[in-house]
């Protein structure tokens, strides 16, 4: 079965510091991987995805994540935290070749102070 | 439209009530998904429809949920008998067949007292 596990349900950084927020998953095809941000009484928005090709994907807001199979990780990164980078981040997993069915992390919630 | 659109954005209603919530996909997108989210609980599937196919119902906690969805567009879930569990947010997104991403509209805040 498939499942992904958000490693820190809080985080919190200062305005400048890099952001890494972790997420491994389980999977027994080859995985589609995302991330998604939730601002507050906000939808879900799409940061970005691996489906297939390049491991390093960059997505929106300056954000990035790297797909490194042997580890089954894809943490999400970026350099230098904003202040309106405060939200909640979900990770995300869907099957290769069937229907895309999105599995979710439970989320981590990521503050950032000046 | 130019995204997924949720009515109403709030909805508070008496346990025991049933209630309506309301998706309108984006127009063209063939898949179209219901989750709920729940404080502290995460994301949870409830129901999956692509084009005419036979929808996934997998995820529906009880029968007293159910979904359709009409001409492969706006979507209904309806919760009979509410109960003060079903309390959350409930989440619409679509998308087209092989994106692997989909599009989330602001969701649904139902409190059931």
């Amino acid at each position: 079965a498939q499942s992904v596990t958000q490693l820190g349900s809080h985080v919190s950084v200062s305005e400048g510091a890099l952001v890494l927020l972790r997420c491994n998953y389980s999977s027994s095809v080859p995985p589609y991987l995302f991330w998604y941000v939730q601002y507050p009484n906000q939808g879900l928005q799409l940061l970005l995805k691996y489906t297939t090709g390049a491991t390093l994907v960059k997505g929106i807001n300056g954000f990035e994540a790297e797909f490194k199979k042997s580890e089954t990780s894809f943490h999400l990164t970026k350099p230098s935290a904003h202040m309106s980078d405060a939200a909640e981040y979900f990770c995300a997993v869907s099957f290769s070749g069937g229907y895309n069915k999105l599995i979710f992390g439970a989320g981590t919630r990521l503050a950032v102070h000046p | 439209g130019a995204g997924v659109s949720q009515s109403p954005s709030n909805k508070v209603t008496e346990k025991g009530k049933d209630v309506e919530l309301r998706c309108d996909p984006i127009s063209g997108h063939t898949a179209l998904y219901w989750y709920r989210q729940s404080l502290g609980q995460g994301l949870e599937f409830l129901i999956y429809f692509q084009g005419n196919s036979a929808p996934d119902k997998s995820g529906l906690p009880s029968d007293r949920f159910s979904a359709e969805r009409t001409g492969g567009s706006v979507s209904t879930l309806t919760i009979q008998r509410t109960q003060q569990e079903d309390s959350a947010v409930y989440l619409c997104a679509s998308g087209l067949t092989g994106s692997y991403g989909y599009t989330f509209g602001s969701g649904t805040r139902l409190t059931v007292v």
